[in-house]
C-alpha cells in the first residue's frame, strides 16, 4: 500500500532535550516536506527536499533541522525544543513538484513542556 | 511568511444545502489546490487548479481559479454528513526563487447537521 509513515505518532518530552521524528514513503517520490499544524494557522510549511542531499527552508525553519541521506526517508531533528515547537506536525511527499498531488503522513503529536 | 486568508472559519450547515468557501491573497499564485482534513488524519488533496478562471469539478465539489490570481472559490453542492471536516486551499507563489513550496490558507472547518 501506497504510504506516507511517522514515528512517533504522539510525544511528550521536556525543553532542550534532542528529538527526531522520522518520516518514511514507499512511492518513489522525490519531493518530501515537513509541516507544523496550529490552531487558527493552518499549516505552515518547515523545510523542503526536492530530491537526496537536497534541502531547503519553508516558512518556519527556525529550530528545525532535516536530512534526506536517503529517497525515501526525511527525518525532521529537534536539536533543543521549546515548549513554542509543541504542535502537530506533518510529513509529505509528491512524485516530483510540490504542488501536484501530495501524500501527508497521519501526523505526529509533539508536546514540549 | 504568506498566509491565506479562508473564509469562513467554519460553517454549521443543514445536510442537503451547497456550502461555499473563498480563500485569498495579497500576492499571485499561478497554482491553488484545496484539501479536505478529517480528524485524526493528514490532509488529502481534493482538486488542483492550474490557470486563471479555470473551473473544476470532482464530484460534488467545483473550484474555481479567480481571474485575479488572488483569490479562490470552493462550493460543495447538497452537502452529506461525510462532508465534515476542515478544508485547506493552498497555494504556490510565482515569483523567481519561490521554489517549491505550498502556502496553506488558515482553514475552515464544516459541520454538517443531520
Amino acid at each position: 500500500e501506497a504510504q506516507v509513515t511517522q514515528n512517533p505518532r504522539y510525544l511528550i518530552t521536556v525543553t532542550g532535550k534532542k528529538l527526531t521524528v522520522t518520516c518514511s514513503q514507499n512511492m518513489n517520490h522525490e519531493y518530501m516536506s515537513w509541516y507544523r499544524q496550529d490552531p487558527g494557522l493552518g499549516l505552515r510549511q518547515i523545510y523542503y527536499s526536492m530530491n537526496v542531499e537536497v534541502t531547503d527552508k519553508g516558512d518556519v525553519p527556525e529550530g528545525y533541522k532535516v536530512s534526506r541521506k536517503e529517497k525515501r526517508n526525511f527525518p525532521l531533528i529537534l536539536e533543543s525544543p521549546s515548549p513554542n515547537q509543541t504542535s502537530l506536525y506533518f510529513c509529505a511527499s509528491s512524485l516530483v513538484t510540490g504542488w501536484d498531488t501530495q501524500y501527508f503522513g497521519p501526523g505526529t503529536r509533539l508536546t514540549v513542556l | 511568511g504568506q498566509q491565506l486568508n479562508q473564509s469562513p472559519q467554519s460553517m454549521f450547515i443543514q445536510e442537503g444545502e451547497d456550502v461555499s468557501m473563498n480563500c485569498t491573497s495579497s500576492s499571485i499564485f499561478n497554482t491553488w489546490l484545496w484539501y479536505k482534513q478529517e480528524p485524526g488524519e493528514g490532509p488529502v488533496l481534493l482538486i488542483a487548479l492550474y490557470k486563471a478562471g479555470e473551473l473544476t469539478s470532482n464530484g460534488r465539489l467545483t473550484a474555481q481559479f479567480g481571474i485575479t490570481r488572488k483569490d479562490s472559490f470552493l462550493n460543495i453542492s447538497a452537502s452529506i454528513p461525510s462532508d465534515v471536516g476542515i478544508y485547506f486551499c493552498a497555494g504556490r507563489l510565482t515569483h523567481t526563487g519561490g521554489g517549491n513550496k505550498l502556502t496553506f490558507g488558515t482553514g475552515t472547518q464544516l459541520k454538517v447537521e443531520l
